[in-house]
């Protein structure tokens, strides 16, 4: 059966802190793998991964792939407490192109 | 400017009564999709289309059912609403050339008494 698991599913952190969120995957037919970041209710793209070991980076925020050991982590530096909030990830499995399958998500919440 | 509206953002109703949940987009995307999702849980397909007068049934199972008659806008509806369809609902667009990148709407609260 084909999931995508998160981990962790919350994590507490200061400003400043420096977190890494984990996201493992078993599917068939591997398309890529995406980001969201889920504020009050509406999930906004952060990142689309397709191929391996190749970083994506925007500000604070990175996101690589490794698709031998079939996961992926995203990396957020000096976190500020705007950064709170769940981070989905989810990955094309093939199928109809746009059909995702989503992780729990890690809820995250930054101190001040 | 270019968004994907959804309404109501909340709705209380009792048990048997028919609702309909609006999804409306001007991003210009074919691609549409509803979305379940209950707190602390995944996002679960119900819904898609691909395009006016295509609705297929996504990966979770719903009672509900869909319409596309105009690109741009893609309701829900649920003939008798039950307790148990109590979640929230988000609807979703894409493009043909990145069809996995989605953009969601800001989701309904449905709650059913």
């Amino acid at each position: 059966e084909d999931k995508v698991v998160q981990s962790p599913l919350s994590l507490v952190v200061h400003e400043g802190d420096t977190v890494t969120l984990n996201c493992s995957y078993e599917v068939t037919n591997f398309r890529s793998l995406l980001w969201y970041k889920q504020e009050k209710k509406a999930p906004t793209f952060l990142f689309m991964l397709t191929s391996s070991g190749i970083e994506k980076k925007s500000g604070r925020l990175s996101s690589i792939l490794d698709k031998k050991e079939l996961f992926s982590i995203l990396n957020i530096t000096a976190t500020q407490t705007g950064d709170s909030a769940v981070y989905l990830c989810a990955v094309n499995y093939g199928g109809s192109q746009g059909n995702l399958i989503f992780g729990k998500g890690t809820k995250l919440s930054v101190k001040p | 400017e270019a968004d994907i509206y959804q309404t109501p953002r909340y709705l209380v109703i009792g048990t048997g009564k028919k609702i309909t949940l609006e999804c409306s987009q001007t991003m210009g995307h074919d691609k549409m999709y509803w979305y379940q999702q209950d707190p602390g849980m995944e996002l679960h397909l119900i819904h898609y289309s691909y395009g006016v007068n295509s609705t297929e049934k996504g990966d979770l199972s719903s009672e509900s059912t869909v319409s596309r008659i105009r690109t741009e806008h893609f309701p829900l509806t649920l003939e008798s609403a039950r307790p148990s369809h109590t979640s929230q609902y988000l609807c979703a667009s894409s493009d043909y050339i990145h069809g996995e990148k989605l953009f969601f709407g800001s989701g309904t609260q449905l709650s059913v008494l």
